[in-house]
């Protein structure tokens, strides 16, 4: 199946910085891409659509001006975290859907984020 | 928007016996319904899926089945084994390319 990659798969920051997630489509050429959050023994919670070459669509109660979200190729989404703080500590995982038409959806390994 | 309910959240057997995990969804608009395995740490795995123009697909040991007009679908895992622990998400999608919307997960525990 279709390969979607995730980096960094750890990062830790300290509170009020800012930290850049990357997801890369590495077989296929995805329009679309999604971003999930993931707290401990939770589901995952959709924050965003990311569309190429468009604005990203939010969720409701998400905030777009703190994460940050660039589709600006049809192999790379990245989510920006800003001015990170504890309560954003999470397990942030991208997908994306493959190119068949199947709705497959196809996930990164995820970015575990601690803030400190 | 989608909702989609998922049941139980815990779920223990013994090796060798059959785990089924129940959801339902509330946008009857949805056509796509996959299951993903997640074991701890690591991505959700795509173990299968099922179409609204289907009732029933089975891979190996494990089956799924949807009932449109009630709005549910269930995972049936049989010849349960310790490898199956893990947590399984049921998710519901209304098209093609949109996002899925997961049920709150199960936790399988498979004991030898």
């Amino acid at each position: 199946g279709a390969v979607v990659s995730q980096h960094p798969s750890w990062v830790i920051c300290k509170s009020g910085t800012s930290v850049k997630i990357e997801c890369r489509s590495l077989d296929f050429q995805a329009t679309t891409m999604f971003w999930y959050r993931q707290f401990p023994k939770q589901s995952l919670m959709l924050m965003a659509t990311s569309n190429e070459g468009s604005k990203a669509t939010y969720e409701q109660g998400v905030e777009k001006d703190k994460f940050l979200i660039n589709h600006a190729s049809l192999t790379l989404s990245t989510l920006t975290v800003t001015s990170a703080h504890p309560e954003d500590s999470s397990f942030y995982i991208c997908s994306a859907t493959d190119p068949t038409g199947k709705n497959i959806q196809y996930f990164g390994a995820g970015t575990r984020l601690s803030v400190l | 928007g989608e909702n989609v309910e998922q049941h139980p959240s815990t779920l223990s057997v013994q090796e060798g016996d059959s785990a089924v995990i129940k959801c339902t969804y509330s946008d009857s608009a949805s056509n796509y319904f996959p299951w993903y395995k997640q074991e701890l740490g690591k991505r959700p795995q795509l173990i299968i899926d099922i179409r609204s123009n289907v009732g029933e697909k089975k891979d190996q040991r494990i089956a799924v089945t949807l009932n449109k007009t009630a709005k549910h679908f269930s995972l049936h895992i049989t010849e349960t084994q310790p490898e199956d622990s893990a947590v399984y998400f049921c998710a519901a999608s209304s098209q093609a390319g949109t996002a899925l919307i997961f049920g709150k997960g199960t936790t399988l525990s498979v004991s030898s």
